[in-house]
């Protein structure tokens, strides 16, 4: 079963928009992950917010955290053709070393 | 690039066979874990290795398995292939007690089944 799901499950938006993708999660965590995925390749980690943290920034990326809420955002500023992908939140499982549980997550396009 | 590389890319198999499929870990990491991801979704936890020894597994049939060796490399073995197991396959290595949480992902191994 998925920890986490995203939503919305797919946006489209024009080059130079902002993109953001929420995602929600059921079990209490220390920390949520977000992850990136070229068509069909590895996940490439984009960036970690800790429980005790409510925003954090990595370049044109904002992450927000509500644990009250269960929920996290990814925001992504000025979008680029480049930034095309899907994007996953990811929450580890405390009892079982780094395991990570996925949600669904979402497929972005970026209109040149 | 993560430094994990996984093999083969791609893999075709029929109903029943069997297939083993590998990963080299980052340098310096000491756990990997293998993930399923069906085509649309979100990967799937298989199982984990730590120091040589299984250290969790999810909702996977016996016959997933895996090894991991004395250099950190590893091994995911699936027996009596079914057509539900084609997928993208993706190993992640990551440094247990490092103090950091990110997984390093390889790029994966298509395996189909017909």
């Amino acid at each position: 079963s998925q920890q986490g799901e995203e939503d919305p499950q797919a946006l489209s938006i024009q080059e130079g928009e902002n993109a953001t993708m929420n995602c929600s999660y059921k079990t209490s965590i220390n920390n949520l992950q977000w992850y990136r995925q070229n068509s069909g390749r590895g996940l490439v980690h984009l960036i970690l917010i800790r429980s005790n943290e409510r925003e954090k920034h990595s370049g044109r990326l904002r992450v927000t955290l509500d644990t009250s809420k269960k929920s996290s955002s990814l925001l992504i500023t000025a979008s680029r053709a480049a930034d095309t992908a899907s994007y996953f939140c990811a929450t580890p499982d405390n009892n079982a070393g780094n395991m990570l549980t996925f949600g669904g997550g979402t497929r972005l396009m970026v209109k040149p | 690039e993560t430094g994990v590389t996984q093999s083969p890319t791609h893999l075709i198999k029929t109903r029943g066979q069997q297939v083993t499929l590998r990963c080299s870990s980052q340098s310096g990491h000491n756990t990997v874990s293998w993930y399923q991801q069906a085509l649309g979704q979100g990967p799937q936890f298989i199982f984990q290795y730590y120091r040589e020894e299984e250290n969790g597994r999810g909702n996977f049939p016996p016959r997933f398995s895996g090894l991991q060796f004395p250099n950190y490399s590893s091994e995911l073995n699936v027996n009596a292939l079914e057509l539900d197991d084609s997928a993208l396959y993706l190993c992640a290595s990551s440094l247990v007690g490092g103090g950091s949480y990110e997984q390093y992902f390889g790029p994966g191994t298509r395996l189909t089944v017909t």
